[in-house]
């Protein structure tokens, strides 16, 4: 499975546009990107998936460049509830491929 | 549709006790995948389940640990002579036959 690269921490205002970069040079052919958000003590929650060029959604958008190597991921006009680590995945889109979680991006918002 | 259940919520053993962690998957979800979080770390895969069956278990420690996934009822996590290392959130997924990976709120588990 590729590996993912993060910043470990970000600091944000309300109200602001958040973007979370993730590095995956050696991504497959078949991977797709996904993003979890993790508040403490709670379970992982899908975010957003995408595969090529641009996708989004009520939450958030992905975009992912040409030569898919890396992706963005873009949280318009945070609020102080978007505080929570994100995680950025890469892999098949078929069963049984187990997510490999790194670090995450810790992203704090703040008043 | 209720989400992923699992429980206990909050697990406290001594070492050497045993540890029985239940997940619920989400209804007409056949695939369940098991994780196991270290504080202010990311989810390290442990082992994934059909209906019945351990597809892979690459990510279990070999001794102590065991999963099943039973026709009917919850898959079950068990923890044998449990340690202190073992103390972390374990948290289960399910999926349907796509990688959509739904996440319960996990099981706390805290070895005295």
């Amino acid at each position: 499975l590729a590996k993912t690269t993060q910043p470990i921490s970000m600091d944000s205002y309300e109200g602001q546009e958040v973007n979370i970069t993730c590095s995956h040079n050696n991504i497959a052919t078949n991977d797709y990107i996904t993003w979890y958000q993790q508040f403490p003590s709670q379970g992982p929650r899908f975010i957003i998936q995408g595969y090529k060029t641009k996708v989004t959604n009520e939450v958030a958008s992905l975009f992912i460049p040409a030569d898919r190597k890396s992706s963005t991921l873009t949280l318009p006009r945070v609020s102080l509830s978007d505080t929570a680590v994100y995680y950025c995945l890469v892999g098949p889109a078929e069963n049984g491929q187990n997510f490999v979680f790194g670090p995450g991006t810790r992203l704090s918002v703040l008043p | 549709n209720a989400g992923v259940m699992q429980n206990p919520r909050h697990l406290v053993r001594r070492r050497g006790q045993e540890a029985r962690l239940r997940c619920s998957p989400m209804k007409g979800h056949s695939h369940v995948y098991w994780y196991r979080q270290l504080p202010e770390e990311g989810l390290k895969f442990m082992v994934y389940l059909q209906k019945e069956n351990i597809i892979d278990e690459s990510g279990m420690p070999k001794e102590r640990f065991s999963a099943e996934f039973p026709k009917e009822g919850p898959s079950i996590l068990r923890i044998q002579q449990v340690v202190r290392g073992d103390s972390a959130a374990y948290f289960c997924a399910s999926s349907p036959d796509v990688n959509e990976q739904f996440f319960g709120p996990g099981t706390r588990l805290t070895v005295l």
